[in-house]
């Protein structure tokens, strides 16, 4: 019944290792995202989707690749793992401009 | 997106209203204000959102003021569950539609 379900829901692997986070809505959002919140709670967008369409791109480095392969989902991939991307990264979705709804979290843990 | 202050802080009493204040006071015209929560672990949660008139769903109350250069966000009840970092965030919508995270308020709602 989740409406935005993110796998795993922990992560933990070590530097320079390569690790992706997926996430599925079942709410028939035409709009996803990925968001990052560090160790100081602070919550960034990373990128947005809207019909499988790359939107929002926010000087993220290209070490991270989203993908869609449909509106219903957004994988983020990560290549070379390096420490500061320690980190909870949350996925959302929402119709068009409409409130977002968030999924619980993917925390990374990099040693 | 408009800049948002929040007091970083405030306690509520069990069952009494809880009211947020947040200043915008750079916002255009076309930019909603909407409010969002995190509670500890857990996704960011959508409470309420409006853009000149005030507004009330099941959740809450937002109160925006006739310049909207400020809001206010009301729990007419405050329970122990409501305890959780409030985001008051500005976003104009459109295609480049994205929330800009501030620091929040913490609220600690005290049995």
């Amino acid at each position: 019944d989740t409406a935005v379900s993110q796998t795993p829901k922990y992560l933990v692997t070590q530097m320079g290792n390569d690790k992706s986070i997926k996430c599925e809505q079942n709410l028939g959002h035409d709009t996803m995202y990925w968001y990052k919140q560090d160790s100081k709670k602070f919550l960034k967008i990373m990128f947005s989707y809207n019909n499988k369409e790359l939107i929002i791109n926010e000087t993220v480095p290209n070490r991270f690749s989203p993908k869609s392969p449909d509106k219903a989902h957004l994988n983020l991939h990560i290549n070379s793992l390096e420490l500061g991307d320690s980190a909870v990264y949350f996925c959302a979705s929402s119709p068009g401009s409409q409130p977002q709804h968030f999924g619980d979290g993917t925390r990374l843990s990099i040693l | 997106d408009a800049k948002t202050t929040q007091p970083t802080s405030m306690d509520c009493a069990e069952g009494r209203a809880a009211n947020l204040p947040c200043n915008h006071s750079t916002i255009s015209g076309n930019e909603y204000v909407y409010w969002y929560r995190q509670i500890h672990s857990q996704g960011p949660q959508y409470i309420i959102h409006g853009l000149k008139n005030n507004e009330t769903n099941e959740m809450a109350s937002l109160i925006i003021t006739e310049d909207r250069k400020s809001s206010t966000l009301i729990l007419p009840h405050a329970t122990l569950r409501d305890t959780a970092v409030y985001y008051c965030i500005v976003s104009s919508g459109g295609s480049n539609y994205k929330l800009t995270f501030g620091k929040g308020t913490l609220l600690t709602v005290n049995p």
